[in-house]
C-alpha cells in the first residue's frame, strides 16, 4: 500500500512570490499522482494530475508539478501567487489498477499582501 | 450541472443517535466513495463502491455502513454516533478508472456531542 507525505503543513507566502509544496510517496508499483485544492468551506477540486509521459505537468490557475520517479516526489509549484491562492492543498496517489486514492495530510497556503 | 450533491451541509448529533448522510451524483459515474477529513490527517477513505450493488471497506470503516442500490446514490449511515465521528465528510465520484479525476461534494460537517 502506498503512503503520501506532504512535508510542510503550513506555508505562509507573500503575494507575487513563488511557492513550492512538497509531496513524497512510497509505492512499489506504478502510480498516478494528483494535486487537489480545497478553498475555505468548499469541497476538493483537481489542480492537475500525472498519468504518464512528460514529467512536468501543468494545471489550472498557473500551477505546475514535476514527477520525479527516482526521488518518488511530485512537488507543486507556482511562480507568482495571488491572495486567491489561499487554500489547503492535497497530494494524492493511486496505485496502478486500484480505484482508491490515498491523500497526504494537506498543506495550508496563506498568501499575504 | 449539479455534479456531486451532499446533504445535509451541517449536522449536530447526540452520542448514540443514528443518521444517514446523503450523496447523489448525476454524472453516471460507476465509482463512488466516502472520506472523512480531520485536521492534520488529510482525507481517509471510509467505504467505496465500484458499481450498484457492490461496496467495500476503506481505511476507516468502523462505525459506518453503506449501500449502493442505484448508480446515482451512495448514502453513509452512522448507526450509533460517537464523539470520535465528529468530522467533515466528503463524498466523491469518478468514472471508474484509477487515472481519472474524482469529483467531490461540498462536504457535511458533523458534530457529535
Amino acid at each position: 500500500a502506498q503512503s503520501v507525505t506532504q512535508l510542510d503543513s503550513q506555508v505562509p507566502v507573500f503575494e507575487e512570490a513563488p511557492v513550492e509544496l512538497r509531496c513524497n510517496y512510497s509505492s512499489s508499483v506504478s502510480v498516478y499522482l494528483f494535486w487537489y485544492v480545497q478553498y475555505p468551506n468548499q469541497g476538493l477540486q483537481l489542480l492537475l494530475k500525472y498519468l504518464s509521459g512528460s514529467t512536468l505537468v501543468k494545471g489550472i490557475n498557473g500551477f505546475e508539478a514535476e514527477f520525479n520517479k527516482s526521488q518518488t516526489s511530485f512537488h507543486l509549484r507556482k511562480p507568482s501567487v495571488h491572495i486567491s491562492d489561499t487554500a489547503e492543498y492535497f497530494c494524492a496517489v493511486s496505485e496502478g489498477g486500484d480505484y482508491k486514492l490515498s491523500f497526504g495530510a494537506g498543506t495550508t497556503v496563506t498568501v499575504r499582501a | 450541472n449539479a455534479g456531486v450533491t451532499q446533504t445535509p451541509k451541517f449536522q449536530v448529533l447526540k452520542t448514540g443517535q443514528s443518521m444517514t448522510l446523503q450523496c447523489a451524483q448525476d454524472m453516471n459515474h460507476e465509482y463512488m466513495s466516502w472520506y472523512r477529513q480531520d485536521p492534520g490527517m488529510g482525507l481517509r477513505l471510509i467505504h467505496y463502491s465500484v458499481g450498484a450493488g457492490i461496496t467495500d471497506q476503506g481505511e476507516v470503516p468502523n462505525g459506518y455502513n453503506v449501500s449502493r442500490s442505484t448508480t446515482e446514490d451512495f448514502p453513509l449511515r452512522l448507526l450509533s454516533a460517537a464523539p470520535s465521528q465528529t468530522s467533515v465528510y466528503f463524498c466523491a465520484s469518478s468514472v471508474g478508472q484509477q487515472n481519472t479525476e474524482a469529483f467531490f461534494g461540498q462536504g457535511t460537517r458533523l458534530t457529535v456531542v
